[in-house]
């Protein structure tokens, strides 16, 4: 089945730092989402892209649907402690109306 | 506006087993997804309902589970009966047309 490369898988960072993760496919998505998760929480939708080359940001977060429509990053910047979680990133394909394909996740943690 | 709520948060069974798990959607949302995590693994899609009818329930393991939504409002899934390999948690969302919104998830321990 299709399939979605998250990565890095996790992240040991400092306060302040800038943090880069990014989503591949084998195939063509409509959408790209990205999500957080907080522990005993479900996912939390934080941008959703809909257009090749579209960027978008909601606060320090920018996310791009990339030209190809078979990669989308997230950037995170000047990282703050309740950054802390793991984000996931979620694509529909193309022959897809409403099923989302999920990346593994990336686990960001800040080192004290 | 409530969110997604799901019932209960956490339930731990036996092997053989049943247990059913409720989803309530934001109000008016006709979408209504089920979605599976196994610890440390992707979220996988289990099914689809667009009001009270299944659309999509391609990614859903065999036969024994079963949705239901009843009168295009709350859905559950029962699990009958549970196997070790169904421990994991059980998100359910809801959508108005593409933006999903997720329920805390309930995490289902079979043992």
């Amino acid at each position: 089945g299709q399939q979605l490369n998250q990565s890095p898988q996790s992240m040991f960072i400092q306060e302040g730092e800038d943090v880069s993760m990014n989503c591949t496919s084998s195939s063509i998505f409509n959408t790209w989402l990205w999500y957080k998760q907080d522990p005993g929480e479900g996912p939390v939708l934080l941008i959703a892209l809909y257009k090749a080359g579209e960027l978008t940001s909601n606060g320090r977060l920018t996310a791009q649907f990339g030209i190809t429509r078979k990669d989308s990053f997230l950037n995170i910047s000047a990282s703050i402690p309740s950054d802390v979680g793991i984000y996931f990133c979620a694509g529909r394909p193309l022959d897809s109306n409403y099923q989302l394909i999920w990346g593994a996740g990336t686990k960001l943690i800040i080192k004290p | 506006e409530a969110g997604v709520t799901q019932f209960p948060s956490h339930s731990v069974i036996e092997k053989g087993q049943t247990v059913t798990l409720r989803c309530d959607p934001i109000s008016g949302h006709d979408n209504l997804y089920w979605y599976r995590r196994v610890m440390g693994k992707e979220i996988k899609f289990l099914l689809h309902f667009v009001k009270e009818s299944k659309q999509d329930e391609s990614g859903m393991p065999n036969n024994r589970f079963l949705a239901e939504r009843t009168g295009g409002t709350y859905s559950t899934l029962k699990v009958q009966p549970a196997e070790l390999e169904d421990s994991g948690v059980y998100f359910c969302a809801s959508s108005h047309v593409d933006e999903q919104y997720f329920g805390p998830g309930t995490r289902l321990t079979v043992t």
